[in-house]
């Protein structure tokens, strides 16, 4: 069955570094998200993502964070500057044909930012 | 008020119970609800989706919306060790930013 894949699965990085998280969805999906779950609390939205543009965000994705679809196949979270809130599970997600279809959630990368 | 509040739980029953789990909205834009299940340190898994009030059956696992209330609830029949995780309640809107309860932990115990 085809799944969504993040790599890495964990990534430890020093504040104020950059970090990209990389995601493929599944192959034939159209749009794509990034979720993130800070420990011990609950799933948010970050920002979507369809024909090469944002087609939403969320308060949370202010300057620091970027995204990027470099390829046919990979989707990617880029957070310029780390800061020591930002350490958390970061999920992508795919859908097939719009935003309001079901949406396929990647296994997450943990970030850790010390 | 938050957009979406789900009971928090934790929920424990013993295997074979009908476990009730219930959420609700606020906003009227919500228009796909959805149920997920989350073991821990893994991502959401979706269980249930719909987009009318009513009922959907899918094996064990029955998800109820009523948007005239703002309140929706999933269904577990027959209850299994197995079916021990955090689920989560979600909706949509047509912009596609998914918002999520914050979660209630089920242990069933054999």
């Amino acid at each position: 069955e085809p799944e969504v894949t993040q790599t890495p699965s964990h990534q430890v990085t020093q504040m104020g570094q950059e970090v990209i998280l990389r995601c493929v969805p599944i192959s034939n999906h159209l749009y794509f998200y990034w979720y993130r779950q800070i420990l011990g609390q609950k799933v948010e939205f970050l920002v979507s993502f369809y024909n090469n543009e944002i087609s939403e965000k969320s308060e949370i994705f202010d300057d620091q964070f970027s995204v990027e679809r470099p390829d046919g196949s990979n989707f990617t979270l880029k957070i310029r500057s780390t800061k020591l809130e930002d350490s958390a599970m970061y999920f992508c997600a795919s859908s097939e044909k719009g935003v309001s279809e079901t949406q396929y959630f990647g296994p997450g990368t943990r970030l850790l930012v010390l | 008020q938050k957009e979406v509040e789900q009971d928090p739980g934790p929920l424990s029953v013993p295997e074979g119970a009908i476990v009730s789990l219930n959420c609700t909205y606020s906003n009227s834009a919500f228009q796909y609800f959805m149920w997920y299940r989350q073991y821990s340190r893994k991502g959401p898994e979706l269980l249930m989706y719909t987009y009318s009030s009513g009922n959907k059956e899918d094996g064990r696992f029955t998800a109820q919306v009523d948007k005239s209330s703002k309140y929706i609830s999933l269904f577990i029949r027959d209850s299994q060790p197995s079916d021990s995780a955090t689920y989560l309640c979600a909706t949509n809107t047509n912009a596609g930013k998914s918002t999520f309860g914050d979660g209630t932990t089920l242990t069933v115990k054999p």
